[in-house]
Parts: structure tokens; C-alpha cells; sequence
């Protein structure tokens, strides 16, 4: 079965101190790996789509990486605006033309100035 | 460039009242999606519409749920006779058509239903 597992469930950070969120995963055949970020009471805001192992995406203080198991969300330097539920989500290749989402349960982040 | 807008953004029921949900796509594109995100469980996949067609229903339920996206207008979902279990935040995605760019999702603000 189709699963995403995200670690931590919470994060409590100083301003400035680095960390990395984990996205592990296991689905039979990845066609991509979607990172969101989500405030309370909002829709999921779209970071980064990764498609390969090896691939990585920037932006600002934010970086994704995949592997063939998990993907990790690296997050340098955080400012305050940082704090959100990171989610992660992946599309299965043999779902052939369907696009639906399979969705881990999100890392709760909250960054203290 | 209006994004995915979704309404109404809060929607209060009364047990057994039916309730309609309303997405509006980004400009340009034509594919759907509806998930349910209920606290502590996550975002769950719906249904998956195209223009005049469902392309995949797998994740509604199979009574009292429906959804369609017609030629003209706005995709709706729509829940019959709602129960308490209903009460959740409902979201609306929209992609683009053709190429890999399909695969990104664009999440509207939801729909949050509350069912007394």
C-alpha cells in the first residue's frame, strides 16, 4: 500500500537554528514528490515538486532533496514567518492517468524569534 | 491572476440539510481535484475531474457524495442529507492541461463545513 510518513510530528526551533524535516515513502513507482507548506486555516501552498533521486530544489531558506525512500525539506537559518505544517505528497507513475495525491500527515514547525 | 478560489469559505448544516461546495479553477486549467482534511487524519484524495468528465472517483464516498465540473461554471462538490462525520475542511486543487506541468497541484483557501 501507498504510504508517506513525515517526521517529525512537531519542531520547535530558534530563529537561525537549521534543521531538516524528513518525507519517507513507499509507492510503486514514483512519478513525483510534492512539498507544501500549509497556515492555519489556509490551503496548502506549493513549494517544490522533485521527480528523481538526486534531484534537488532551492528557494530562499528552503531546500529539498530525494532519494529513492525519502525526501528532506532542509530549512537554514528560519525566521519567525517559517512557522507552518510542512506537508509532503507523492504520485504514483502506475496510476497512469490519474494525478491524485498521497499525503503524509505533515511536521508541525514553529520557529522562535 | 486570480488563484484557485473556492466558496463559500465556511458552510454550517443542520443534520440531513444537503450541502454545495464550489471550486473555480486557476485560469487555463482543466483539471480538478477535491480532497477532505479532516484533524489528525490528513489530507485524503477525492475525486478527480476534468471538464464534462470524472476521471477518477475512488476516494468518495460511494452514498450521498457527487461531484461534476460542466462545460460552463464552476466545479462543485455536493454532499447529500449531511452527518456530523461530514464536518471537515474541503479543498479544491486545480493543474494545468498537457505536459508535466499537470502533476503540480494549485490549492484553493477550502471550504470548511460544519455540520450541527
Amino acid at each position: 500500500e501507498d504510504q508517506v510518513t513525515q517526521s517529525p510530528e512537531a519542531l520547535r526551533l530558534q530563529e537561525g537554528e537549521s534543521s531538516s524535516l524528513n518525507c519517507s515513502y513507499t509507492v510503486s513507482g514514483l512519478r513525483g514528490l510534492f512539498w507544501y507548506r500549509q497556515d492555519p486555516g489556509k490551503g496548502p501552498e506549493f513549494l517544490f515538486t522533485l521527480y528523481s533521486a538526486g534531484e534537488e530544489k532551492e528557494k530562499e531558506r528552503l531546500k529539498a532533496t530525494l532519494t529513492k525512500k525519502e525526501s528532506f525539506l532542509h530549512i537554514t537559518a528560519p525566521k519567525p514567518e517559517d512557522s507552518a505544517t510542512y506537508l509532503c505528497a507523492v504520485q504514483a507513475s502506475y496510476a497512469g492517468n490519474n494525478r491524485k495525491l498521497i499525503w503524509g500527515l505533515g511536521t508541525s514547525l514553529a520557529v522562535n524569534p | 491572476n486570480a488563484g484557485v478560489m473556492q466558496n463559500p469559505r465556511h458552510l454550517v448544516r443542520r443534520r440531513g440539510q444537503e450541502a454545495r461546495l464550489r471550486c473555480s479553477p486557476m485560469k487555463g486549467h482543466s483539471h480538478v481535484y477535491w480532497y477532505r482534511q479532516l484533524p489528525e487524519e490528513g489530507l485524503k484524495f477525492m475525486v478527480y475531474l476534468q471538464k464534462e468528465n470524472i476521471i477518477d472517483e475512488s476516494g468518495m464516498p460511494k452514498e450521498r457524495f457527487s461531484a461534476e465540473f460542466p462545460k460552463e461554471g464552476p466545479s462543485i462538490l455536493r454532499i447529500q442529507q449531511v452527518v456530523r462525520g461530514d464536518s471537515a475542511a474541503y479543498f479544491c486543487a486545480s493543474s494545468p492541461r498537457g505536459g508535466p506541468s499537470t502533476d503540480t497541484q494549485y490549492f484553493g483557501p477550502g471550504t470548511r463545513l460544519t455540520v450541527l
